[in-house]
């Protein structure tokens, strides 16, 4: 079975402070790993896809790094609109798959 | 533009009810998705499906069926309401493999 399991479950930071948050991943045959931002209230918007170890992704203050089990969510100088849950998710298998998430860190930069 | 819409974005019901939530989505994708996010915000799969095969979860009831009238759209039934079935739902859509755009959500009160 798919597990994604994300560190921490809540972070608090001060602006200009940056930070990493941990996705930990066990999947049988990786197709993608997938990165989301979800303010309250709203669907979760689309950030990043890696597909293999070693792959990056940049994106203003955020960039994502990914090895054979785990993806990393990198935040240089988060100003406080940057507060917001961060959810990983892998899909495998087939193309028509849904994502397993992760439950989310919970991000809050304080200015 | 409004790239995955859901209707309505708040239901309020009795249980034993039965009813419907509609998604539609104006990027040209074939692949669709909903998903329940229950209170604790965990996100969880409960259907995928494109023009040639539907993928359910294992764990969702046969209450729960989706319904795609044509390829812009996937919309869900609920019969016989439990209070369980209380949650946010989400749509979203895809090209077969790719990244996941989601709908603002339903919100779903069953008492």
């Amino acid at each position: 079975e798919d597990q994604v399991t994300q560190s921490p479950e809540a972070l608090r930071l001060q602006e200009g402070e940056s930070s990493s948050l941990n996705c930990s991943y066990t999947v049988s045959g990786l197709r993608g790993l997938f990165w989301y931002r979800q303010d309250p209230g709203k669907g979760p918007e689309f950030l990043f896809t890696l597909y293999s170890a070693g792959e990056e992704k940049e994106k203003e203050r955020l960039k994502a790094t990914i090895t054979k089990k785990e993806s990393f969510l990198h935040i240089t100088a988060p100003k406080p609109e940057d507060s917001a849950t961060y959810l990983c998710a892998v899909q495998a298998g087939g193309g028509a798959d849904g994502l397993t998430f992760g439950k989310g860190t919970h991000l809050i930069i304080q200015p | 533009d409004t790239a995955v819409s859901q209707t309505p974005k708040y239901l309020v019901t009795q249980m034993g009810n039965d009813k419907s939530i509609k998604c539609e989505q104006n990027l040209g994708h074939d692949t669709m998705y909903w998903y329940k996010q229950d209170s604790k915000k965990f996100l969880k799969i409960m259907f995928s499906y494109n023009n040639k095969e539907l993928i359910i979860n294992e764990t969702v009831p046969n209450r729960f069926s989706p319904k795609s009238p044509d390829k812009a759209h996937l919309n869900l039934h609920i019969n016989s309401l439990e209070l369980g079935d209380s949650a946010v739902y989400f749509c979203a859509s895809s090209r077969l493999a790719g990244e996941q755009y989601f709908g603002p959500g339903t919100r779903l009160t069953v008492t």
